[in-house]
């Protein structure tokens, strides 16, 4: 069965901590994925990755980074956490497309809800 | 760059009665789309994609969904609603090189009443 897991369900932090998110998945997955989701702003994307130590910027990077030192693990990092980014993160994998028409699934970890005081 | 809209963030129908869920896309190339469902504190789900040849796509539960290019929509429906349809539905295009990235609407949430 297919699996995503993120480390958390819930964390609390304060304003200035460091926070790092990780997200690991077990189907040996080229694709990376990390999204915000907020009320009525839908899911957003912060960053992926398509291999190993490779990644992207997505459309609201500020305040984030990213590793991917193995294959099966994507973690984002919060540099100094702010209120404005108490949210949900999600984490999603997803293979490579293998031909015309074939697109594979974006499989999604259960999210992490954080909150920054 | 492509978007995704969802008419109505809030949708509440009776059980049995037509789900009906409205979205509409802006893309330069001929899109891939699918429709994701959340229930409660859970990650999302694929209900059903379109990629290529059917516009009429059934997924999972139930529903279905019809691509129709001139209108740019892909709207979702279930004939007769459960009170465990109850959940929040994502609407998405794909973009990018090998269609990697999603872009999502903004979600509309799907209340059944007894």
């Amino acid at each position: 069965d297919v699996k995503v897991t993120q480390s958390s369900r819930y964390l609390v932090k304060r304003t200035g901590e460091k926070v790092f998110l990780e997200c690991v998945q077990d189907m040996d997955h080229e694709n990376m994925f990390w999204y915000r989701q907020d009320p009525g702003l839908g899911l957003r994307l912060i960053y992926f990755s398509y291999d190993v130590k490779m990644k992207e910027k997505g459309d609201i990077p500020e305040g984030y980074s990213v590793s991917r030192e193995k294959k099966e693990r994507f973690s984002l990092i919060l540099e100094s956490a702010s209120t404005n980014q108490t949210s949900m993160y999600l984490c999603a994998s997803k293979g490579q497309r293998t031909g015309a028409g074939l697109v594979e699934d974006q499989y999604f970890g259960p999210g992490t809800r954080l909150l920054v005081l | 760059a492509q978007s995704v809209t969802q008419l109505g963030s809030h949708v509440s129908v009776s059980e049995g009665a037509l789900v009906l869920l409205r979205c509409n896309y802006s893309s330069s190339v001929p899109p891939y789309l699918f429709w994701y469902v959340q229930y409660p504190n859970q990650g999302l789900q694929l209900l059903l994609k379109y990629t290529t040849g059917a516009t009429l796509v059934k997924g999972i539960n139930g529903f279905e969904a019809e691509f129709k290019k001139s209108e740019t929509s892909f709207h979702l429906t279930k004939p007769s609603a459960h009170m465990s349809d109850a959940a929040e539905y994502f609407c998405a295009v794909s973009e990018g090189w090998g269609a990697q990235k999603l872009v999502f609407g903004q979600g509309t949430r799907l209340t059944i009443n007894p």
